[in-house]
């Protein structure tokens, strides 16, 4: 299993439309879950942050099943805005020990109007 | 308030020439990382720095050395570059002790190794 793998995509879905990504993990030890956003030729930006409980941010919902091994990023009422490279995340360790995050290779969304 | 600035934007090299890619921070973040990004592989890090003094090998660091020269820039030097190489380049640094989740990346250096 890889350390971190995501929905191969790509997804085109049109504006309006709920979308949902869904990425596992190889190590269960790890601490630190999220999802960032790059888009096209640009740099990776912090989209959220993916906690125990599940967190949403305006029409962005987080999950994280830890049994499973398991993150999941919902996208309600989709906008053309919203198109750009989804990424899972992954920190291995808790703070002192362990400085890397792991990405993965990203699902490509394309909103169309 | 910059964030993270890398120089350059762009370089064309022909193999065997070597270059420093630099990049420096303004929000006083202690870690600071060099990713490469390739087609189908996603990011991988390629050298990190913890904090100031310090600097470890990342996933792929072959071909590749690093400096930390003060708290705020940290550099990457390809001694003799190979089309291997060719890659967008992205630096980033961490706020929240060794490798918080939020890590702020600049905006890329598109090198191409002919």
């Amino acid at each position: 299993r890889k350390e971190v793998e995501q929905d191969p995509g790509p997804f085109n879905v049109p504006e309006g439309a709920t979308v949902a990504f869904n990425c596992t993990y190889s190590n269960s030890a790890s601490q630190s879950f999220f999802w960032y956003r790059q888009d096209c030729r640009k740099e990776p930006k912090l989209l959220m942050s993916v906690y125990s409980s599940g967190n949403e941010d305006g029409r962005f919902t987080a999950q994280l099943n830890r049994a499973s091994q398991y993150i999941s990023l919902l996208i309600r009422d989709s906008k053309l805005s919203d198109s750009a490279t989804y990424l899972c995340v992954v920190n291995k360790g808790s703070g002192g020990s362990n400085y890397k995050l792991t990405f993965g290779k990203g699902t490509l969304l394309t909103v169309n109007p | 308030n910059a964030g993270v600035t890398q120089t350059p934007k762009f370089q064309v090299l022909k193999t065997g020439q070597s270059m420093t890619l630099q990049c420096a921070q303004d929000m006083n973040h202690n870690s600071m990382y060099w990713y490469r990004q390739d087609p189908g592989m996603g990011l991988r890090l390629i050298y990190y720095s913890a904090s100031e003094g310090t600097t470890d090998k990342g996933e792929v660091p072959n071909g590749y050395n690093v400096s930390r020269l003060n708290k705020r820039e940290f550099s990457l030097r390809l001694e003799s570059a190979a089309p291997s190489q060719t890659s967008v380049y992205f630096c980033a640094s961490s706020d929240i002790g060794f490798g918080g989740g939020t890590q702020y990346f600049g905006p890329g250096t598109r090198l191409l190794v002919l």
